[in-house]
């Protein structure tokens, strides 16, 4: 089983649509979570951390499962600009960084 | 502006030769990384390290290896290349602590024939 794992998609929504992912971690050790967005193979961006109470930018939405470890992305009122892959990053709290990246998944929003 | 590049962006190399990849941060980071990404794999990490003179293997460093004198500069080298190396790299560094984000490099684009 990978230590991070998200459904691949592709996601093909409207635009306007609200569209969710998930990513599951398995180390219950895991301290510190990302959303980061990736473009056509350029390089990942961070999107926004994952707090343990949630939080909220514009029109995302990030949520954080401690017990069913796992964490979420709310998209809302998608864009032709969101289309993108979103990678889950997982790092387990060591003083320097190391972290985990999810495959990502795939998201297209179509006019 | 502080920057982290990468050098060169593409790059095209024979089975067996050493390849090296240049990443340089302005940051004044303490860690470094690289990763490699394939289709259908993700990011997977190769290298990394803590500061001068430290270097770790990652989940993928068999084949590569790095070394770190000095703050800004990360060099991965591919001591014999191999076809299945041919692969995106990327070169990234955060300030130290597990709560920052990373900063990615663009990219290198290896194709080794």
């Amino acid at each position: 089983r990978k230590e991070v794992e998200q459904d691949p998609g592709p996601f093909n929504v409207p635009e306007g649509a609200t569209v969710a992912f998930n990513c599951t971690y398995s180390n219950s050790a895991s301290q510190s979570f990302f959303w980061y967005r990736q473009d056509c193979r350029k390089e990942p961006k961070l999107l926004m951390s994952v707090y343990s109470s949630g939080n909220e930018d514009g029109r995302f939405t990030a949520q954080l499962n401690r017990a069913s470890q796992y964490i979420s992305l709310l998209i809302r009122d998608s864009k032709l600009s969101d289309s993108a892959t979103y990678l889950c990053v997982v790092n387990i709290g060591t003083n320097a960084g190391k972290s985990t990246f999810g495959d990502g998944t795939t998201l297209t929003v179509k006019p | 502006d502080a920057e982290i590049t990468q050098s060169p962006r593409h790059k095209i190399t024979e089975t067996g030769r050493q390849v090296t990849l240049a990443c340089h941060q302005t940051w004044n980071h303490n860690n470094m990384f690289w990763y490699r990404q394939d289709l259908g794999h993700g990011l997977r990490l190769i290298h990394y390290s803590y500061g001068v003179q430290d270097t770790n293997k990652g989940e993928v460093s068999d084949g590569y290896s790095v070394s770190r004198s000095n703050t800004e500069d990360l060099p991965l080298t591919l001591e014999s290349a191999a076809s299945s190396q041919t692969s995106v790299y990327f070169c990234a560094s955060s300030v130290g602590l597990a709560e920052i984000e990373q900063f990615f490099g663009p990219g290198t684009r290896l194709t080794v024939l």
